[in-house]
């Protein structure tokens, strides 16, 4: 199965810039990787998704290397509101194609 | 534009007792999924429908699960009999292209029902 690796758990502050770096050695050529927010109580939230390259979008960027075996997101000036769990998601090549849920990243900013 | 809703927002029952989740996506998606979340891991994927047939249920427990789509538009999840194990958010999605054709199809997660078995 595909799988991607992010880190468990990030502490920022507000007003810096976060980083949450994803590892994905398996993606397939046609996947796109997609990242997710996800507060307490609440389903998932589309953050944004890139191919290639650069995306940028009015809440993050997306940083995607030539061999597109990682991705970084990147959200510009955190604040406590930005506390919540990041998903990372490549699709699964093996059977039905889906997403596969990792664990995703905790970010916890402070004041 | 209105988002998936889910109902009911949480449920408690006792083990072995049945227990049903509803869905309805946003107007026009073709593809619905439902997900088992446990308190501290992702999402898992139970089983996904393309208008109203059946995807991918290979996660789904057979046993105890059971999901329908009639019609291709609403869902019904049923859990019986539940066991403790079974405590969880179960989260339904949908999205607008029909699964498979796009990997990177954007999925819209309704609020959930948190489900406590005791």
């Amino acid at each position: 199965l595909a799988k991607t690796t992010q880190p468990i758990s990030m502490d920022s502050y507000e007003g810096q810039e976060v980083n949450i770096t994803c590892s994905h050695n398996n993606i397939a050529t046609n996947d796109y990787i997609t990242w997710y927010q996800q507060f307490p109580s609440q389903g998932p939230r589309f953050i944004i998704q890139g191919y290639k390259t650069k995306v940028t979008n009015e809440v993050a960027s997306l940083f995607i290397p030539a061999d597109r075996k990682s991705s970084t997101l990147s959200l510009p000036r955190v604040s406590l509101s930005d506390t919540a769990v990041y998903y990372c998601l490549v699709g699964d090549m093996s059977g039905t194609y889906k997403y596969i849920f990792g664990t995703g990243t905790r970010l916890k900013v402070l004041a | 534009e209105a988002g998936v809703a889910q109902s009911p927002r949480y449920k408690i029952i006792e083990k072995r007792q049945s227990v049903a989740f509803w869905c309805n996506p946003i107007s026009g998606h073709a593809t619905l999924y439902w997900y088992q979340q446990i308190l501290g891991q992702g999402p898992k994927l139970l089983i996904q429908f393309q208008n109203n047939g059946v995807v991918d249920d290979s996660q789904l427990p057979k046993d105890r699960f059971s999901a329908e789509r009639l019609k291709g538009v609403d869902s019904t999840l049923k859990i019986q009999p539940a066991k403790l194990e079974d405590s969880a958010v179960y989260l339904c999605a949908s999205s607008l292209e029909e699964g498979g054709k796009l990997r990177g199809d954007i999925q819209y997660f309704g609020a959930g029902t948190r489900l406590s078995v005791l």
